[in-house]
């Protein structure tokens, strides 16, 4: 069955550095995300990507956070200058359609991203 | 903003037993998905209902929806240990984002 898959499993950082978090979507897919969550918290939305563009951001999603599909099969998240309060899991997913959707969202299983 | 909320925050029940979650949202919305969390893990979508619709069943699961009272409930019957995990509700309001809610901690005890 196909699946999204995400790279690193664990990433351990100094606060200030950068990080480069990847994810492959499953390869039919149009619609590409990242979501974090807070050990304990809720799912948070980053950002959606749609036709190699940003389609939505949250407010979270801030000018330290970027997102690239470098090539055909690629989708990473950027965070330019880690901040101790980014320690998360990260989300990555894709969906086949887009708004109005009626096909699930498929996620990788996370990234946990420790900034020390 | 977040939407989804579900209640409650946490539930303990005994294997065989059927757990109800529920989800209250506050905009209108295209569907309404349901995922489940083991902990530390990936989310895994069980289940994916439209605004058109009020029922659906898959395998142990049934999912209503009240776009009246901006509800949803999710009821796993026949509880079993392996249903212990954490579960979400995400809404699509046709915008390119889903909504989680903070989830509902399951316990099924042995």
């Amino acid at each position: 069955e196909p699946e999204v898959t995400q790279t690193p499993s664990h990433q351990v950082t100094q606060m200030g550095q950068e990080v480069i978090l990847r994810c492959v979507p499953i390869s039919n897919h149009l619609y590409f995300y990242w979501y974090r969550q807070i050990l304990g918290q809720k799912v948070e939305f980053l950002v959606s990507f749609y036709n190699n563009e940003i389609s939505e951001k949250s407010e979270i999603f801030d000018d330290q956070f970027s997102v690239e599909r470098p090539d055909g099969s690629n989708f990473t998240l950027k965070i330019r200058s880690t901040k101790l309060e980014d320690s998360a899991m990260y989300f990555c997913a894709s969906s086949e359609l887009g708004p109005p959707r009626d096909t699930e969202a498929f996620f990788g299983q996370g990234t946990r991203l420790t900034v020390v | 903003s977040q939407q989804g909320e579900e209640d409650p925050q946490a539930l303990s029940i005994q294997e065989g037993e059927n757990a109800t979650m529920n989800c209250s949202y506050k905009t209108s919305i295209n569907n309404l998905q349901w995922y489940r969390q083991n902990s530390g893990r990936g989310l895994v979508h069980l289940i994916l209902i439209r605004s058109n619709e009020r029922e659906k069943h898959s395998g142990r699961l049934r999912v209503t929806l009240d776009t009246s009272k901006k509800s949803s409930s999710l009821l796993i019957t026949a509880s079993r240990a392996a249903d212990t995990a954490s579960y979400f509700c995400a809404t699509d309001s046709g915008v390119n984002d889903m909504r989680f809610g903070a989830g509902t901690r399951l316990t099924v005890k042995p």
